[in-house]
């Protein structure tokens, strides 16, 4: 029972470009949402966040976009760098801290 | 701030041997979870604790899989015995408390069962 899905396990962008990543989620009572960024041999790190309320939250070169209707949300960086080639999890957030993560999407960023 | 600590990094074992992770939150976290995330895969919680209470196990194959954080500080996750289908990178993470919407993961320890 996947609640949290990323139908893209691979993207490949070139340098200066617009990366999207996608993320769609099955449950309407997640009120919270994430991404996390993961390099080989670590631990995800947080990116970026949005709570439900909104519908698009901007950090620099990262912006995330949540489309509540459509259950789906997208992250976008731009321009994109070689260093964002990592694997990105989108999650979800239920009330009392339930977290529920997507399968991964991996991002090379081409120079 | 040191981040969060977790040891072993890697480990190789047979199956029906038995291993043990160990975990050190951020100092001051409240919080701690064990997730496993098997290759390809994104990572599945198996228990939550806050302090030293048991917030949520719900995942965790309890005729194998157990876990404790005795003190409220550092944590062990252990598995006993191992199949091969336990094969999966365990990564610890915390929260300065439960309901705070971010979570700071260790590098996680990479199991081998063969």
């Amino acid at each position: 029972d996947q609640q949290v899905k990323q139908n893209s396990p691979s993207l490949s962008v070139q340098e200066g470009r617009i990366s999207i990543l996608n993320c769609d989620y099955t449950n309407s009572m997640f009120d919270y949402f994430l991404w996390y960024k993961k390099y080989p041999a670590e631990g995800p790190t947080f990116l970026i966040s949005i709570s439900s309320i909104k519908d698009k939250n901007e950090d620099g070169r990262f912006t995330v976009f949540l489309n509540k209707s459509a259950k789906h949300l997208s992250l976008h960086i731009v321009p994109s760098q070689p260093g964002d080639s990592a694997v990105y999890f989108c999650a979800a957030i239920l009330t009392g801290n339930q977290f529920y993560f997507g399968t991964g999407t991996s991002l090379t960023v081409i120079p | 701030e040191a981040g969060v600590a977790q040891s072993p990094r890697y480990k190789i074992i047979e199956k029906r041997q038995s291993v043990a992770f160990w975990c050190n939150p951020i100092s001051g976290h409240a919080t701690l979870y064990w997730y496993q995330q098997i290759l390809g895969q994104g990572p599945k919680l198996l228990i939550q604790f806050q302090n030293n209470g048991v917030v949520d196990d719900s995942q965790l194959p309890k005729d194998r899989f157990s876990a404790e954080r005795l003190k409220g500080v550092d944590s062990t996750l252990k598995i006993q015995p191992a199949k091969l289908e336990d094969s999966a990178v365990y990564l610890c993470a915390s929260s300065p408390q439960v309901g705070y919407n971010e979570q700071f993961f260790g590098p996680g320890t990479r199991l081998t069962v063969l």
